[in-house]
This record gives structure tokens, C-alpha cells and sequence, in this order.
């Protein structure tokens, strides 16, 4: 199946430093990807949409200021929490969907802690 | 109410055993729906997509019953490979480009013991 690849995988960081997030789509393009939160025991939330060559498009309640997404390429999508704070650590994960193949495939997911 | 629910558990059950998720939904518009699997600190992997006829992959049974916006995945002959959470995912399109934004569930953790 087609693969997604998420760098770094873990990530500490000091509060009020920015942290960038990479997801890539290996052996397919993919116009959007999308970025998931996940706090433990709680279900993964979408945050926003990442869209190649124009702006993204958040969910409701989710900062664009703080969570800065660009999708460069037609193979990759960055995430930045900027001046992270310890609330925003989580477990962040990118998916991107092949065209028509019916399946979503997720990254690995990177988690992040700030202290 | 939320729009994706499941019973989060945990189940504790033995090898061979079977044991049944459920799963209710609110948006009665939904298209889409589908169990995926998530191990402690990775990423979900789609295990089987919901038909309304239901549908059966070697133990995994998963039933959808839209009048009752309700779906269900059934493990028969549990493994101890089988432990993991249990996302219960259902999109409200049909696909293309609004594939991604899927709604989880919190997920169901299963505990299969010796």
C-alpha cells in the first residue's frame, strides 16, 4: 500500500520554541493532507487541512497562527506549533488519501513534549 | 452527544475468545464507515471498511445498520496479537478530497490475555 512518512517521530522541546513536523507521501502525490491531534486516551481531532499551493484550511477552535501548515510539494506537508507551550503536547498525525484508492494512510505520528 | 461513540472499555478477554464492539454514530448523512486499529504510541491502520451488507474478513465480522446509525465489529478466536484500540471512524462523505476528514471514535481497547 502507499506509504506516508512522519519526521521526527519524537520531539522535546523547551516552552516557547517552535517545532516543525514533517509528512510526506513516499510513492504518491497527494494534493491534501491532513493533520490530526491526538491527547492520550482521547480520539484523534482534525485540525486542519493542508492544501498544495494554497493556504490551508483549519477546524474550528484550531489557532492557524499557531499551527502554521504548508504544503510546498505535491509529496509533502509541514506542521510548526509555534512558541509551543506544554498543553500542545500530543501526538500529531498527518494522513493523505491516494486518488481513488478508498483508503486513508496515516504517518507515523510524532510526538511531541514540551516541558 | 458526540458523533462518533464507543463503549471504551477496556475488554479483558482470553485467547480464542469472541468478543463484539459497537459503535453508534450522530450524522444521519454519513457514507462512509470503517474500523481501524491503533497500537499503544503508533499510527491507526484501517482494518476493515463497514458495508450495509456486512462484511467478513477471516475473524473480523463488521456489520452497519444505518436506520439504527449503529456498527458493530465482531473478533472471533482472539489472538493475543489482537490487543489493541479499536477506532470506530466514519465519514460523512463519500470521498474524494473530503476522504480525510474523518470522525473517530475514542476507541475501544481490547486486552487479550493467555
Amino acid at each position: 500500500g502507499a506509504v506516508v512518512s512522519q519526521h521526527p517521530s519524537w520531539v522535546i522541546c523547551k516552552s516557547g520554541t517552535s517545532v516543525k513536523i514533517e509528512c510526506r507521501s513516499l510513492d504518491f502525490q497527494a494534493t491534501t493532507m491532513f493533520w490530526y491531534r491526538q491527547f492520550p486516551k482521547q480520539s484523534l481531532m482534525l485540525m486542519a487541512t493542508s492544501n498544495e499551493g494554497s493556504k490551508a484550511t483549519y477546524e474550528q477552535g484550531v489557532e492557524k497562527d499557531k499551527f502554521l501548515i504548508n504544503h510546498a510539494s505535491l509529496t509533502l506537508s509541514t506542521l510548526t506549533v509555534t512558541s509551543a507551550h506544554p498543553e500542545d503536547s500530543s501526538f500529531y498525525i498527518c494522513s493523505a488519501p491516494p486518488l481513488n484508492t478508498g483508503e486513508l494512510f496515516f504517518g507515523e505520528g510524532s510526538r511531541l513534549t514540551v516541558l | 452527544r458526540k458523533e462518533v461513540e464507543q463503549d471504551p472499555g477496556p475488554f479483558n478477554v482470553p485467547e480464542g475468545a469472541t468478543v463484539a464492539f459497537n459503535c453508534t454514530y450522530s450524522n444521519s448523512a454519513s457514507q462512509s464507515f470503517f474500523w481501524y486499529r491503533q497500537d499503544c504510541r503508533k499510527e491507526p491502520k484501517l482494518l476493515m471498511s463497514v458495508y450495509s451488507s456486512g462484511n467478513e474478513d477471516g475473524r473480523f465480522t463488521a456489520q452497519l445498520n444505518r436506520a439504527s446509525q449503529y456498527i458493530s465489529l465482531l473478533i472471533r478466536d482472539s489472538k493475543l496479537s489482537d490487543s489493541a484500540t479499536y477506532l470506530c471512524v466514519v465519514n460523512p462523505n463519500a470521498g474524494g478530497t473530503s476522504y480525510g476528514k474523518l470522525t473517530f471514535g475514542q476507541g475501544t481497547i481490547l486486552t487479550v490475555h493467555p
